[in-house]
């Protein structure tokens, strides 16, 4: 079964600090990796993505790592701020299946 | 509209009544979602549309839900006999591509929730 594990549930970060969210997934054939954001009485909204073709992908203060052999990607935010307090949830998709997979999400809190 | 549309943003009902929700998506977007986030939880899919192709109601937890798409755009996500384990919010999104890989993925409507006493 096509499965996408996301720890942690929850993370706590000092404004400042670097926030590190991790997924894991099964499927050698997902191709597709996106992390999506979502504030409260909001629906998340895509915030970067990457292919398996490269290693690392950037935007801003914000960078997924792919491991293609340990089959995990991860979220990393330089420079938390208040603002980016939210829940994240990583996805997992593949060519030829219009359903992806999510992971359970990550509450982020930065504190001031 | 710029973005996906969704009413109403609350609905308060009674066990046992039917609810319907409703989502207008990208004007242009052919393939449309609705999903399910209860408290705390990750996002269950429901139901996929695309284009004139028969819907994938694999999601759907059980008869009492059902949606349509008419004229390839507007989307109503139907309740029956609704149940207190029905309270969530009911998220509906669109893509120009099938499984957002593309073109900035998926849009997400703010959701309806749903309240079920």
């Amino acid at each position: 079964q096509q499965q996408v594990k996301q720890s942690p549930q929850s993370l706590i970060v000092q404004k400042g600090g670097i926030s590190i969210i991790n997924c894991a997934y099964e499927n050698t054939a997902f191709d597709y990796f996106p992390w999506y954001q979502q504030f409260p009485g909001k629906g998340p909204a895509l915030l970067i993505a990457i292919r398996p073709d490269v290693s690392e992908k950037k935007e801003g203060r914000f960078t997924i790592s792919f491991n293609k052999s340990a089959k995990q990607f991860s979220l990393h935010i330089m420079d938390s701020q208040p603002g980016d307090s939210a829940t994240y949830f990583c996805a997992a998709s593949m060519r030829g299946s219009y359903i992806p997979t999510f992971g359970r999400g990550t509450s982020l809190i930065v504190h001031p | 509209g710029a973005g996906v549309s969704q009413s109403p943003s609350n609905k308060v009902t009674e066990k046992g009544k039917d609810v319907e929700l409703r989502c207008d998506p990208i004007s242009g977007h052919t393939a449309l979602y609705w999903y399910r986030q209860s408290l705390g939880q990750g996002l269950e899919f429901l139901i996929y549309f695309q284009g004139n192709s028969a819907p994938d109601k694999s999601g759907l937890p059980s008869d009492r839900f059902s949606a349509e798409r008419t004229g390839g755009s507007v989307s109503t996500l139907t309740i029956q006999r609704t149940q207190q384990e029905d309270s969530a919010v009911y998220l509906c999104a669109s893509s120009l591509v099938p499984s957002g890989t593309e073109h900035g993925g998926y849009t997400f409507g703010s959701g309806t929730r749903l309240t079920v006493v």
